[in-house]
Order: structure tokens, then sequence, then C-alpha cells
């Protein structure tokens, strides 16, 4: 089965741009979620869409992240405007539901702030 | 959410050596427990779950972890690892979302 997918996998921007991710979960996947990991620690929750309604964004930064799911299958991770602090790899994982099932992991993108 | 603590930042072994690393979160209740592995230039991928039953589970690649419902612990163990283990691992704990602890890279000598 093909796994979670990611684009871009680099980007390198300077603050005060903007960015976008792309995420495409495991086909028939109702949730997905995208995680924000800093160097050196472990992937933090940003949000979960349960298909294309937002289940938890309580640690998204909603003054500059923004994220969509339309249709409840593909979804986009924008940030704008991007600062230092915001760079990251920023993974994107979708399961067969919520609650506590497996989830299954994208390679990530990372993202560079200069 | 949880607050999940991995013990060791940097394990350094040798081939055939054991391992064990060590995690606990921070409060009780129905739980639902995770080892991920990423080795280089990989994703994260999951090594093994703990949902209920026997709280000594098995994994991929020979990994095994027990749950210490008392100790809220859940700590990994392989008794002899490989070059190919070199990797960081990451402790995840589940109630309502899926928190994660730092990690731990190990590093494996041939």
């Amino acid at each position: 089965e093909a796994g979670v997918a990611q684009s871009p996998r680099y980007k390198i921007i300077e603050k005060r741009q903007s960015v976008a991710f792309w995420c495409n979960p495991i086909s028939g996947h109702a949730t997905l979620y995208w995680y924000q990991q800093i160097l050196g620690q472990g992937p933090k929750l940003l949000i979960q869409f349960q298909n294309n309604g937002v289940v938890d964004d309580s640690q998204l930064p909603k003054d500059r992240f923004s994220a969509e799911r339309l249709k409840g299958v593909d979804s986009t991770l924008k940030i704008q405007p991007a600062k230092l602090e915001d760079s990251a790899v920023y993974l994107c994982a979708s399961s067969e539901r919520g609650d506590s099932y497996e989830q299954y992991f994208g390679p990530g993108t990372r993202l560079t702030v200069t | 959410a949880q607050s999940v603590s991995q013990h060791n930042h940097h394990v350094i072994l040798s081939e055939a050596a054991s391992l064990e690393l060590g995690c606990n979160y921070s409060y009780g209740g129905t739980v639902n427990l995770f080892w991920y592995v990423q080795y280089p230039g990989q994703h994260l991928q999951l090594l093994l779950k703990y949902f209920s039953g026997d709280p000594l589970v098995k994994g991929i690649k020979g990994f095994e972890a027990e749950f210490i419902k008392s100790k809220f612990s859940f700590n990994l163990r392989k008794p002899s690892v490989q070059w190919s283990d070199t990797a960081e691992y990451f402790c995840a704990v589940n109630d309502y979302k899926l928190s994660f602890g730092a990690g731990t890279t190990v590093t494996v000598r041939a």
C-alpha cells in the first residue's frame, strides 16, 4: 500500500515570507494530522482532521498558521508570515480513524527560515 | 495532554550489547502506548504498540517493551543490538491525542 506522501521535502525561505506544505494520506484513512518537529524534540501535534473537519487545533499558532483538508483527502498547511522559530520538520500522518489508532507518518518537509 | 519523558538523550553501544530505553508518562487512566523508530534518512515508523492485555509486547526486529502501570512506564528492550539498529527512538502516549517524548538517539558501533 502506498504511504503518506508529502511535498516539498525541503524548503528554505526568508523570514516574513509565506510557505505551504502538501500532504496526501493513505487511501481510506479518515484522520489526518500535522506535526511540527523541532530539532532535538519529539513531534508536536499542530492540528488533527477527521475527514474534512477539525478535531483539535489547540496548538496551532493561528495568527500565522492555517490548514485545510478539502474533500476529506489531501491537506495543506500554510505559514504566513514565517518566523525564524518555525524552522522545523513538518510531518503529516494519517490513521484509519481517530482516537488511539496507529498513525502512519510521511517523510516530512524540512523547513529552514533564514 | 500527557508529558512523556525519555531517560536518555543519546546511547552508544557495541554490537551484541543489550539495549534498554526508558519511557515514563505523566498520569494514569486509559492510555495507548507506542514506540516509533526513525532510521537515518527514513520516516517515522511503528516499532511496537500496547493497547491492552499482556503488558509485555513484542514488536518488529526483536524489540519488546514492558508496560508497568504502577510506574507509568513503557520501557523498550532488545537483548542483542545490531549496527542496523542505529536510529532515533521515540516513545509516544495516546490518551486523547498522541504525545511524544524528545527521543533517544541510539548509535551502535560495529
